[in-house]
């Protein structure tokens, strides 16, 4: 059974920068093909991919926000931490990790969200 | 970037009708395309994947159809747990992105 779970501040500053790590379990991502992404979703607004890493440490961005991101892991502790710099109010938002199946950006497991609001 | 454009943005049905969304590609993305279901506070649920590919468990009444820049999504009986907003998503080449999404109500 696959499972994943955010966890993380819910409250950060403006400029500062937010981490976020996701835990999982149920799958290693030490498997071929393997991914684990984050996508966002702004209160009342659509879904937005953010970034993925794979099984090999490759790793993908949005490209409108590729320079304020980073994602890495850690398969001894099946965790993926993702960063984002320069926090603001327009990133306030839910943020979810996703396990990605081998075929790539196809998210078939999420977790349940951690809600990240940018106030002063 | 690829744009998902999703119609209608929102939907008001009768317990029973046949349900029937729309997302359009602004490029060609093949069959790469899934449908998500989402309950309000909850996370996104996997139906369709591949165009029209039913996720394991998911009900037979959710359907998808299409391939190239046009696809469909249908709920063949709407039932009250149907009650959700719903996105469709291409994976075809990054960045993948996600349509506006539809939200259905019960009339």
């Amino acid at each position: 059974q696959i499972t994943l779970k955010e966890s993380g501040p819910t409250l950060v500053k403006p400029t500062q920068t937010l981490t976020l790590t996701c835990t999982f379990s149920g799958f290693s991502l030490n498997s071929n093909g393997v991914g684990v992404g984050w996508i966002r979703q702004p209160p009342g607004k659509a879904l937005e991919w953010l970034a993925v890493i794979y099984w090999d440490d490759d790793k993908y961005f949005s490209p409108s926000l590729k320079t304020r991101l980073t994602i890495t892991k850690d398969t001894s502790k099946d965790q993926v931490v993702l960063t984002l710099t320069n926090m603001d109010p327009v990133d306030t938002a839910t943020y979810y990790c996703a396990h990605s199946a081998p075929a790539g950006g196809l998210f078939d497991y999420w977790g349940q969200g951690a809600l990240v609001t940018v106030s002063s | 970037d690829i744009q998902m454009t999703q119609s209608p943005s929102s939907l008001s049905a009768s317990i029973g009708d046949r349900v029937t969304i729309f997302c359009q590609a602004s490029q060609d993305i093949g069959s790469y395309l899934t449908w998500f279901q989402q309950k309000p506070g909850k996370a996104p649920k996997l139906l369709i994947f591949l165009a029209s590919n039913l996720e394991t468990g998911v009900p037979s009444r959710f359907s998808g159809s299409g391939s190239g820049t046009d696809f469909t999504f249908t709920i063949s009986s709407l039932q009250p747990e149907d009650i959700a907003t719903y996105y469709c998503q291409h994976y075809d080449t990054l960045p993948w992105t996600f349509g506006q999404g539809t939200k259905v109500e019960i009339k």
